[in-house]
């Protein structure tokens, strides 16, 4: 059981490349989300989704962009990537609203 | 202010000692209240939930929360290096899509 795999585990980008950061879960959670961690700031939640077809902003979405075309899959788009988007990436689903969250083991991302 | 606070540490404990972490919440409305455990360079790993208020025990693990003071704590007995780890409380509202975390405390058991 593999639960919630992230792809790639490390990626460095120039300024303005763009990267798509991959999740799938295999456990058939309905929510998934999309979380940044940066040192000492906790974890702040970037995009989330509640099924297919559905997606929403969380607190600090401006940069990016999710698609949910399945319920396994819930991809991270950076386009023009920014110094400020250096960070460590974590992909995370649920059952229901009520459910705990289970983590990816992230992508640290580097942009110079 | 932070909806939900949390010394960052860094928490450095003898190995057999009991180690409190606490975290403190401003919204009312959070019910569900969970513990993460953090290895280096990994995911967090949920290591404790629990619903309102009460004191839920697993193992060397006990959570606790308060929520007339807004208040959650995870205690742990017989503390291990194996324990060295960020621990990120969480906690969400009835039927909330969002979960919100504290900034995670550093604890180092020493052998």
């Amino acid at each position: 059981n593999a639960g919630v795999t992230q792809t790639p585990k490390f990626r460095i980008l120039k300024i303005g490349q763009s990267m798509t950061l991959q999740c799938t879960q295999d456990m058939n959670h309905n929510y998934m989300y999309w979380y940044r961690q940066d040192p000492g700031m906790g974890l702040k939640l970037i995009y989330y989704s509640v099924g297919a077809g559905i997606t929403d902003k969380g607190e600090v979405p401006n940069g990016y962009n999710v698609s949910r075309s399945t319920t396994e899959d819930f991809p991270l788009r950076l386009e023009l990537a920014a110094p400020s988007q250096t960070s460590v990436y974590f992909c995370a689903s649920k059952q229901d609203s009520d459910s705990p969250l289970h983590f990816g083991n992230g992508t640290r991302l580097t942009v110079t | 202010q932070k909806e939900v606070e949390q010394d960052p540490g860094p928490l450095s404990v003898p190995e057999g000692a009991i180690v409190s972490l606490n975290c403190t919440y401003s919204n009312s409305a959070f019910q569900y209240f969970m513990w993460y455990r953090q290895y280096s360079r990994k995911g967090p790993e949920l290591l404790m939930y629990t619903y309102s208020s009460g004191n839920k025990e697993d193992g060397r693990f006990t959570a606790q929360v308060d929520k007339s003071s807004k208040y959650i704590s995870l205690f742990i007995r017989d503390s291990q290096p194996s324990d060295s780890a960020t621990y990120l409380c969480a906690m969400s509202a009835n039927g909330g899509f969002k979960t919100i975390f504290g900034a995670g405390t550093r604890l180092f058991v020493k052998a």
